[in-house]
């Protein structure tokens, strides 16, 4: 299957700092790439998908000034939790998607937000 | 929109015995469903998928089967191993886009 990684894997801040987290697709091109939140025993919850050069589409309840996506070229995504609070500690997963490819996960950062 | 539930939420099984978990979806359009396996502090892995063209597919030990007209697929696991232990999302996508995940099924093999 094809690779995503994300950087860092864990993260721990204080309140009201940003934290910036990457997702790579090293093996092939995303045009999509998606962000999902998963709090313990919980499914996946999409926050937002983007298309490269585009604007990111938020889901309903997902502050889009608080969380930053940037899908500035095939192979990058950034997510950036600003001004973060422990409200905002989770374990955050990207997934790349290269049509008609299936989505391929990242192995997740765990923030924790002090 | 799609709706995609999962069952059983939780399973146990003994090792060596078979696991099936079934996923239902709401939504005729959707033609591709992919199973995921989470294992405890990693992101979901692709382990098999399904079109809706083909009503089985296998890959070793694990195999997917798809009934278009109920509108439901189930993820069959033969020959449960330990390491088999995990959370099992399935999903439920339109031509690879906009896809819905199911709540998820822990499943526990038990030596």
């Amino acid at each position: 299957g094809a690779v995503v990684s994300q950087h860092p894997s864990r993260v721990i801040c204080k309140s009201g700092t940003s934290v910036k987290i990457e997702c790579r697709s090293l093996d092939f091109q995303a045009t999509t790439m998606f962000w999902y939140r998963q709090f313990p025993k919980q499914s996946l919850m999409l926050m937002a998908t983007s298309n490269e050069g585009s604007k990111a589409t938020y889901e309903q309840g997902v502050e889009k000034d608080k969380f930053l996506i940037n899908h500035a070229s095939l192979t990058l995504s950034t997510l950036t939790v600003t001004s973060a609070h422990p409200e905002d500690s989770s374990f955050y997963i990207c997934s790349a998607q290269g049509l008609p490819r299936p989505q391929y996960f990242g192995p997740g950062t765990r923030l924790l937000v002090l | 929109g799609e709706n995609v539930e999962q069952h059983p939420s939780t399973l146990s099984v003994q090792e060596g015995d078979s696991a099936v978990i079934k996923c239902t979806y709401s939504d005729s359009a959707s033609n591709y469903f992919p199973w995921y396996k989470q294992e405890l502090g990693k992101g979901p892995q692709l382990i098999i998928d399904i079109r809706s063209n083909v009503g089985e597919k296998k890959d070793q030990r694990i195999a997917v089967t798809l009934n278009k007209t109920a509108k439901h697929f189930s993820l069959h696991i033969t020959e449960t191993q330990p390491e088999d232990s995990a959370v099992y999302f399935c999903a439920a996508s339109n031509y690879g886009q906009n896809f819905v995940f199911g709540p998820g099924t822990r499943l526990s093999v038990l030596p």
